[in-house]
């Protein structure tokens, strides 16, 4: 069936590098997501990759997909507070199926 | 058991006519959301309510009205449908919102397409 899975939670020191990972189940998606969900908020497009791309970089996030793999990150460079957040990762099936995973909660320590 | 059910699937209609789409959790959630998937496949928040009431009103038409006659149930409703409203529509739950930097996982239907012709 299909399914994405993420772990549920990370901590990391401000100023480190944060490197959130996705994995899936269906080789046929079309573009891979990532979302924020902040307080009080509703899910926010962060970035996406198309399927035929391994790599997108916008300035201090790097997505990579692994298609062999179905490995999705997200990295997310010199992390501060304001990234505290869930991060949802999801992917598209056809034209309408998306297929979220259950979100990653960011926790950033002093 | 189906966690986040929305009802219908698909739905062809015509321009002009009013339409609703249905919502409902079954995980005892008080939070609900809608979320429009616009062509490049991007979700967009346009409501959430939190126990019947109404916590985020995107800009959206106001053509588009929520409705929650209960804390399991969020509707969508929309008048006087035009062609730019054909999308795939989501809905979602959530057990909390604001509490203060906590949020939770939010849980999405299966994806309502609504085609205006």
């Amino acid at each position: 069936g299909e399914d994405v899975e993420q772990s549920l939670f990370l901590s990391v020191r401000e100023g480190d590098s944060s490197v959130i990972n996705c994995t899936y189940t269906d080789s046929s998606s079309t573009y891979l997501y990532w979302y924020k969900q902040e307080p009080g908020a509703g899910l926010q497009l962060l970035t996406y990759i198309f399927s035929n791309m391994d790599m997108k970089q916008d300035q201090r996030l790097t997505v990579l997909l692994n298609k062999k793999d179905k490995h999705l990150s997200l990295r997310i460079a010199d992390t501060q507070t304001g990234d505290s957040a869930i991060y949802f990762c999801a992917e598209s099936i056809g034209d309408d199926k998306i297929i979220f995973g259950k979100g990653t909660r960011l926790h950033i320590l002093p | 058991d189906t966690a986040v059910s929305q009802t219908p699937k698909y739905l062809v209609t015509q321009m002009g006519n009013d339409k609703s789409i249905k919502c409902e959790q079954n995980l005892g959630h008080d939070t609900m959301y809608w979320y429009k998937q616009d062509s490049k496949k991007f979700l967009k928040i346009m409501f959430s309510y939190n126990n019947k009431e109404l916590i985020i009103n995107e800009t959206v038409p106001n053509r588009f009205s929520p409705k929650s006659p209960d804390k399991a149930h969020l509707n969508l409703h929309i008048n006087s449908l035009e062609l730019g409203d054909s999308a795939v529509y989501f809905c979602a739950s959530s057990q909390e919102f604001l509490r203060g930097a906590n949020t939770d996982t939010q849980y999405f239907g299966p994806g309502t397409r609504l085609t205006v012709l």
